[in-house]
């Protein structure tokens, strides 16, 4: 199985900040068609997860630009700029190059 | 819009097998896969399993010898059905929409159901 590892698992920003999480894998997330299946959900506090990015960097229907993603093979990273209140929760990483899909161990961010 | 909604028995007990449905609105399940992740209460996100447009399933071989996945298209529902439960087996049961284009990504998920497994 991929196992996907996030860093950090806790961050605390102030309002107006910027903030980067980091997603390992421990194999290539480049498909055999070339393309990298590496998401990114946000679970807001008693909410379900919800989707911002897919495909490393596309943003889903209606995600803010202050969210974007980069990066390549095994090291992906979510970058979200001008933080808000409703940013707060828990962001998750997920792999669908390869099954069974599996997640990132989640990472909190709080607002100082 | 799309909607998704898991329902199903809150309360199980251990060896009993458990039978979700999800029902969905807004689109058709012969044009998007459906998934099935569990989250542990406190906890990370697990995929069970998909049923894909097609009609075809992919399971995850941690539960794949008890779970069982299937579709009623005119009704617009999928059903989760496991087997043998375990007090592990408890957790919130979410259903999602996959887009297998977009590398099997989840793009709408439903509120999730609450399933304790315990004696």
């Amino acid at each position: 199985d991929v196992v996907m590892t996030q860093t950090p698992v806790s961050l605390s920003v102030s309002l107006g900040g910027q903030v980067s999480i980091s997603c390992r894998s421990s194999q290539s997330l480049v498909h055999n068609n070339g393309n990298t299946y590496l998401s990114w959900y946000l679970q807001k506090p008693g909410q379900s997860p919800q989707l911002l990015i897919y495909k490393v960097s596309n943003r889903f229907s209606g995600i803010s630009d202050r969210f974007s993603g980069s990066g390549s093979g095994t090291d992906l990273t979510l970058k979200i700029s001008r933080v808000e209140p409703d940013d707060l929760g828990v962001y998750y990483c997920g792999q669908g190059t390869q099954y069974p899909l599996t997640f990132g161990s989640g990472t909190k961010l709080e607002i100082k | 819009q799309v909607q998704l909604k898991e329902s199903g028995p809150g309360l199980m007990q251990p060896s009993e097998t458990l039978s979700l449905t999800c029902t969905v609105s807004g689109f058709s399940l012969t044009s998007n896969g459906v998934g099935w992740v569990r989250q542990p209460l406190g906890k990370g996100l697990v995929w069970m399993g998909t049923i894909w447009a097609g009609g075809s399933t992919n399971y995850n071989s941690a539960v794949q010898s008890r779970l069982s996945i299937s579709r009623d298209t005119s009704k617009s529902q999928v059903f989760l059905k496991m087997n043998s439960l375990q007090p592990e087996d408890t957790g919130t049961y979410y259903c999602a929409r996959q887009d297998y284009y977009s590398g099997a990504v989840f793009d709408y998920w439903g509120q999730g159901v609450m399933v304790t497994v315990s004696s």
